[in-house]
């Protein structure tokens, strides 16, 4: 399986600022999806971002609030903007390997004050 | 709106007996179904991937699919304090594209 890691691991960020959260994978990959996952929550998919088309946003995340850049086959970010209290949570890339199998990276924990 | 379910938590079990993991979903055109094993703290990690009606064996790990009750279960014999984590259930939907969706979870806690 692909070896996937983000940037930063963790962040502290003041309200109304921005993150830009990188992922990185150790081989080129198609899909690449970012969850965000809520202290004792599930994971909800924000976005799956394919290279050389637009990230495809699920219900209840915009583009202006979670831009989504992928330049290549092994690198994408998301930028959480504007931030509030409410964005404080866990953030995940993952990679799917053509068999909707999954692998996620070792995510990023972001509190917002 | 598809869903996936899993039967509540917590799930509390003694060393070396069997846990059973349960879930549910209401996409009947689903066709790939998989279990992660995510640690406090950490990242989920694929432990089980299923396509088939039936079992699949993998170790001490035993997925079950049964697609016309759309149900598909985990059970862990002889389990082990290191098995104490949350199980996520996940299932692949057909909407506009294909995606992935996973369930609440159930935090799993094997005593010794």
């Amino acid at each position: 399986s692909a070896v996937i890691s983000q940037k930063p691991s963790r962040d502290i960020c003041q309200r109304g600022t921005s993150l830009t959260i990188q992922c990185q994978v150790d081989s080129q990959v198609t899909m690449m999806f970012w969850y965000r996952q809520q202290p004792g929550q599930s994971l909800t998919l924000i976005a799956t971002a394919n290279q050389g088309s637009e990230a495809t946003y699920e219900s209840g995340f915009v583009i202006d609030k979670f831009p989504i850049s992928r330049p290549n086959l092994t690198f994408s970010t998301l930028t959480v903007s504007n931030m509030s209290p409410e964005d404080s949570s866990i953030y995940l890339c993952s990679v799917e390997d053509g068999t909707y199998e999954q692998y996620f990276g070792p995510g990023t924990r972001l509190t917002v004050t | 709106q598809k869903e996936v379910e899993q039967n509540s938590g917590p799930l509390s079990v003694p060393e070396g007996a069997i846990a059973s993991l349960n879930c549910t979903y209401s996409d009947r055109g689903s066709q790939s179904f998989f279990w992660y094993r995510q640690y406090s703290g950490k990242s989920p990690e694929l432990i089980m991937s299923i396509y088939s009606n039936g079992d699949k064996e993998d170790g001490r790990f035993t997925a079950q699919l049964n697609k016309a009750s759309q149900y598909v279960s985990l059970l862990i014999r002889d389990s082990q304090p290191s098995d104490s984590a949350t199980y996520l259930c996940a299932v692949n939907v057909k909407t506009s594209y294909d995606k992935v969706i996973f369930g609440p979870g159930t935090s799993l806690s094997v005593i010794p």
